[in-house]
Formats: structure tokens, sequence, C-alpha cells
């Protein structure tokens, strides 16, 4: 099955607790993107990765890092420094001829 | 400032009846314009990008450089269009990054 995988599903982050949103492609696809999804905000960018081991901020990178070791995956880290984790992440991947992102089912973290 | 204004959270219209979902942006250079849809419990994916100037499940879309407009439309709404839906926005020198509007819920009765 091709595409772009993100695991868990659901996570829940306890207070103080640093947690870590999978994100698989195997879509041979260069770059790659992370998303928030709040309701009535739409989505916004956290970080994005143009190609392996380089990876720039997007608008609220705050309290976010990731990591971009092979071309497959792009792991965010949800840190303690974010207050208001609670929310709907969205990876996806672009390949380079058109510029088009696909993206993942997402996962839903939830701060006990 | 907001890159990307799809002014109505929510749209409802009956089955057969048109449609049009609204979507303003701000750049001064040449963008690329996106309408991606999110029908429930599936995944965000591409409608219709402006440059390809095609026509995806009965929807167009013509970018209106002069209005700064990229509205979505479709002459008769069905009931399985009914999803969140979002317009984008690529700007030349972003590195192919993508400016979401806040979306729009679009419903339709039958």
């Amino acid at each position: 099955d091709g595409g772009i995988t993100q695991s868990p599903k659901y996570l829940f982050r306890k207070e103080g607790q640093n947690v870590t949103l999978s994100c698989e492609q195997n879509l041979n696809h260069d770059a790659m993107y992370w998303y928030r999804q709040d309701p009535g905000q739409g989505l916004r960018l956290i970080y994005y990765s143009q190609i392996v081991n380089d990876f720039q901020k997007g608008d609220i990178a705050e309290g976010y890092s990731v990591s971009r070791e092979k071309k497959e995956s792009f792991p965010l880290t949800v840190t303690s420094a974010q207050k208001n984790p609670t929310a709907f992440y969205l990876c996806a991947s672009r390949g380079a001829a058109k510029n088009i992102q696909y993206f993942g089912a997402g996962t839903r973290l939830s701060v006990l | 400032a907001q890159r990307v204004t799809q002014p109505e959270k929510l749209l409802s219209v009956f089955k057969g009846a048109p449609v049009e979902l609204k979507c303003n942006y701000s750049y001064s250079g040449s963008p690329e314009l996106f309408w991606y849809v999110q029908y429930s419990r599936q995944r965000l994916q591409l409608l219709l990008r402006h440059i390809s100037r095609e026509s995806i499940k009965g929807f167009t879309a013509d970018l209106n450089k002069g209005e700064t407009s990229f509205h979505l439309k479709k002459p008769f709404a069905q009931e399985e269009d009914s999803a969140m839906y979002y317009c984008a926005l690529s700007e030349e020198g972003s590195n192919y990054k993508l400016t979401f509007g806040k979306g729009t819920l679009l419903t339709v009765n039958p």
C-alpha cells in the first residue's frame, strides 16, 4: 500500500512529557511537511523539510522539533514547551515533478 | 496578515443547486492556487489546482488576478460533495510551502 503512514492514530500526552509522532512515506518524495489542524483555524505549517538532513521552521514551530535522517521518515516531537498541544496533526509529502502535497491520515493528540 | 481568506465557515445548499465556495488571497506575485478537500473519515486530498485548468468531480475554479480570487464552483451540487474544503496558496520562491485558508464546511442537503 503506497502513500503516507502516520502513527499512532491517537496519542495522549501527560504534563511535562515529550511525545513523538511518526510519519513515513514510500512515495520517494524529497519534501515532507507537518501541519497542525485546529477547528476553525485551517492548517498551519509547523516544520518542513526539502531534503534529507535539512529542515526549516514553519509558522508555528515553537514547542516542536523534527529530524530528517532518512528520506522516508520525518518524525515530529511535541515537547513539554508546547503548552497547547491538543490538535490533529497532519503529515504531507511532495514529489519533485508537481507542486502537489499528499497527506497522511493524521494523528490526534490529546493531553491527559 | 492573512494570505488566504475563506469568508464562509459553513455553507449549506440543497441537492441540485449551484454552489460557490469563495476564496480570496493576498499576494502580489504569481501565485499558485489549490483547492483541497477532506471528506468525512478520509484524508485531505487535492481537488484541483489552477494551473491544470481542469474540472474534477464537476468542480471548476478560475484564478482571477484582478479580484485576487479563486472561487470553487459546481453547477449542480450532490450529497457526496459534503465535505470540508480548503483553499491554499503557494508563493513563488517559498520552497513550495502552502498557506491554507481556514476552510469551508459544505453540507449538501437531500
